[in-house]
């Protein structure tokens, strides 16, 4: 059974960068996209973009030009830095994994808040 | 970006009852490689999403068979045979077809 186990900082200043990682548990690092989607307060759920093992990424057009997902597979972690926040970046962001031959987002951590606020 | 758009937004339920929540996409959700990538997913509170069926009707590991989907090309249902109240949560579509992927702005499902 596969784990994500997400951490990084919950409180920013507008202008700062967010920084999140997620270490996966159990279960094979390759063979899966390892994927951001974040959810404000109440609302619903906004996919960021994904990365696999090699490296390969996929960006929401929308974030693109802020966004960077990283992976380490020496440790079976990814990262989300997202530069430049606004109030508008506010949200609970999750990690999660995409299955590559169905397409679907078959495991997710338990999500961080992140608030931006000045 | 494919928009997709769920309907109803909030569905009162009676527990033992069916219900049925709709899920259209702005555009055709057939992928290159001839598979439909519609999923749906629940979220109860204070949770993650959870996976219930994927390729648009095939049910994920664990999630009863009271969960089913159907459709094709722009229109996807999600059937709860006999609600129960463990299903009292937020139901989402999302598509897998094309990027970005998209959700739907959810379903409340309330008993």
């Amino acid at each position: 059974q596969v784990r994500l186990d997400q951490w990084g900082a919950g409180v920013l200043k507008p202008s700062e960068t967010l920084s999140l990682n997620c270490a996966v548990y159990g279960g094979s690092f390759s063979g899966y996209y390892w994927t951001w989607i974040r959810q404000p307060p109440g609302k619903g759920l906004e996919w960021i973009g994904e990365i696999n093992h090699s490296g390969s990424t996929n960006y929401s057009p929308s974030l693109k030009s802020r966004l960077t997902i990283s992976v380490d597979t020496s440790k079976n972690q990814f990262s989300l830095q997202l530069s430049s926040v606004t109030a508008a970046d506010t949200a609970v962001y999750h990690c999660a994994r995409r299955v590559d031959y169905n397409n679907s987002i078959d495991s997710w951590g338990q999500g961080t808040l992140v608030t931006v606020s000045s | 970006d494919i928009v997709m758009t769920q309907t109803p937004l909030s569905s009162p339920v009676t527990l033992g009852q069916p219900a049925s929540i709709s899920c259209r996409s702005s555009q055709g959700l057939v992928h290159s490689d001839g598979n439909t990538y519609l999923s749906w997913l629940q979220q109860r509170p204070g949770q993650p999403p959870r996976l219930l069926i994927y390729k648009i009707s095939d049910r994920f590991s664990g999630v009863p068979d009271r969960f089913s989907g159907s459709g094709a090309g722009t229109d996807f249902t999600l059937e709860i045979s006999r609600v129960e109240a463990e299903d009292v949560a937020v139901y989402y579509c999302m598509q897998g077809s094309q990027f970005p992927y998209t959700f739907g702005q959810g379903t409340r499902l309330e008993i």
